[in-house]
């Protein structure tokens, strides 16, 4: 079956401008997650949404913002872009069970800020 | 809070090398265990897991066992080649919830 999908993969913006990114999910998977992955921090947790609902927030301004459709696709979106923005980010999804299971990543969109 | 620490990279190993990258860390309660790869351009694909203490996974010749009385999880193979030369991750699942929280990373490089 299709694995997890995002796009873009690649996209270059400016500083201030906002940028919308997208995840559709393994079919059957309720959960969508978002994580960061920089060179210098690692991969950090940005948020989880579950039926829709945001189960789970990691430690980001409220710059960054997200929300799931009815269909389990994702979007994050990210506004007053900062050149730290400058990232790889990853979308995971699951069936959602907490505490066990496994995620499945997509391969990306790198957003580059000038 | 809490926390990965986890082996700094990058690390070179010959073919056929043995391989161990530790991983201990910090968490409330008993997270589930994963090890998650990143190959070249590709996206984090789980190596392996465990769900609790005692527990061994295994994948693909690696293999890392859940070790309570020391939070660790190390990462092992016997044998290393040329195509396991990746990024990998240690990553404990936050009790209660279904993120995980990773460490930094440690970049393998094998040559031949």
């Amino acid at each position: 079956k299709a694995g997890v999908t995002q796009t873009p993969r690649y996209l270059i913006k400016t500083r201030g401008q906002q940028v919308t990114l997208s995840c559709s999910p393994i079919s059957g998977h309720r959960s969508v997650s978002w994580y960061q992955q920089t060179p210098g921090q690692g991969l950090q947790f940005l948020f989880e949404y579950f039926s829709e609902t945001q189960r789970n927030k990691g430690n980001f301004p409220g710059r960054f913002s997200g929300r799931q459709f009815s269909n389990s696709r994702s979007e994050m979106n990210v506004s007053t872009l900062e050149l730290g923005d400058s990232a790889l980010y990853l979308c995971a999804s699951s069936f959602g069970q907490q505490n066990t299971g496994e995620l499945f990543f997509g391969e990306g969109s790198r957003l580059t800020v000038l | 809070g809490n926390s990965v620490t986890q082996m700094e990279g990058p690390v070179t190993l010959s073919e056929e090398a043995f391989l161990t990258i530790n991983c201990t860390y910090t968490a409330t309660g008993y997270p589930s265990l994963f090890w998650y790869v990143q190959y070249p351009g590709e996206g984090l694909q789980l190596l392996l897991k465990a769900t609790k203490a005692d527990d061994k996974g295994s994948n693909k010749g690696f293999e890392a066992t859940y070790r309570k009385e020391t939070t660790s999880f190390h990462l092992e193979k016997g044998s290393v080649q040329v195509s396991d030369s990746a990024v990998y991750f240690c990553a404990p699942r936050q009790t209660g919830a279904n993120n995980l929280f990773f460490g930094t990373g440690t970049r393998l490089t094998v040559i031949p």
